[in-house]
C-alpha cells in the first residue's frame, strides 16, 4: 500500500523562526508532489506544488524534493503567527494515470508571537 | 466567480437515512474528486470522475454513491450502509487528469443524530 508519512507534530516554533516540514513517500515512480495548508475547519489549500529535484521558491515558502531518497520538505521562513495550520503533504500516484493524490495525516504548525 | 460549492455547510444524518452532499464547480474543470478527512487524519478518496457520466471507487467507496450527469456537479450520497459516516467531506477538482492540481470546495461536515 502506497503511504506518505508525516510527523503529526505540533511543531511549534517562535515567530520570525524558520519552520521545517518534512514527508517520505513509499511509491517509488511518483513525480507530482503538493503541500496544502489546512487551517482548523476548513478545506485545504494549495501551497506549493514541485516535480523535479531541487528546491522551489514561492515568497516566504520553500519546497525541497529529493526523490532519490523519497522525502519532500516545505520550509517557511520568517514565520508568522497566521503560519499556524495544518500542513498535508500530497504525492500524485504514479502507477496510475486517474490523478489521485495520496495524503499524509498532515502535520500541525504553531508559530508563537 | 469561480470556484467549488458544496451545501451544506452542516448536514445530519439519522439512523438507517440516506442523504445527498452536493458539490459544483464552474471552473469548466474534467475531474472530481470526493475524500472524507476524519479528525487528525489525511484525506481518503471515495469516489471520483474524470469526466461526465463516468466514475471510478476511490480507497473507501462502500457505503458511499456517485453521479456525474453534468461536468459541473458531482453529487454524493451516503447511504444507510455506510456505518460510520461522522467526518469531513471535501470535494475538489482538477482541469484534468493530466494535471493533477486539485483545488477544494469549502467542504461538509456530516454528523449522526
Amino acid at each position: 500500500q502506497k503511504e506518505v508519512e508525516q510527523n503529526s507534530g505540533p511543531l511549534s516554533v517562535p515567530e520570525g523562526a524558520i519552520a521545517s516540514l518534512n514527508c517520505t513517500y513509499s511509491d517509488r515512480v511518483s513525480q507530482s508532489f503538493f503541500w496544502y495548508r489546512q487551517y482548523s475547519g476548513k478545506s485545504p489549500e494549495l501551497i506549493m506544488s514541485i516535480y523535479s529535484n531541487g528546491d522551489k521558491e514561492d515568497g516566504r515558502f520553500t519546497a525541497q524534493l529529493n526523490k532519490a531518497s523519497q522525502y519532500v520538505s516545505l520550509l517557511i521562513r520568517d514565520s508568522q503567527p497566521s503560519d499556524s495550520a495544518t500542513y498535508l503533504c500530497a504525492v500524485l500516484d504514479g502507477s496510475s494515470n486517474t490523478g489521485k493524490l495520496i495524503f499524509g495525516q498532515g502535520t500541525t504548525l504553531q508559530v508563537k508571537p | 466567480d469561480g470556484g467549488i460549492t458544496q451545501s451544506p455547510k452542516y448536514l445530519f444524518r439519522k439512523e438507517g437515512q440516506n442523504v445527498t452532499l452536493s458539490c459544483e464547480q464552474n471552473l469548466n474543470h474534467d475531474a472530481m474528486y470526493w475524500y472524507r478527512q476524519d479528525p487528525g487524519q489525511g484525506l481518503r478518496l471515495i469516489y471520483y470522475s474524470q469526466i461526465v457520466n463516468d466514475f471510478q471507487k476511490g480507497d473507501i467507496a462502500e457505503g458511499y454513491s456517485v453521479s456525474r450527469e453534468k461536468k459541473e456537479s458531482f453529487p454524493l450520497t451516503v447511504t444507510s450502509a455506510q456505518k460510520n459516516p461522522t467526518a469531513f467531506y471535501l470535494c475538489a477538482s482538477s482541469i484534468h487528469r493530466e494535471s493533477e492540481t486539485q483545488y477544494f470546495g469549502p467542504g461538509t461536515r456530516l454528523l449522526v443524530l
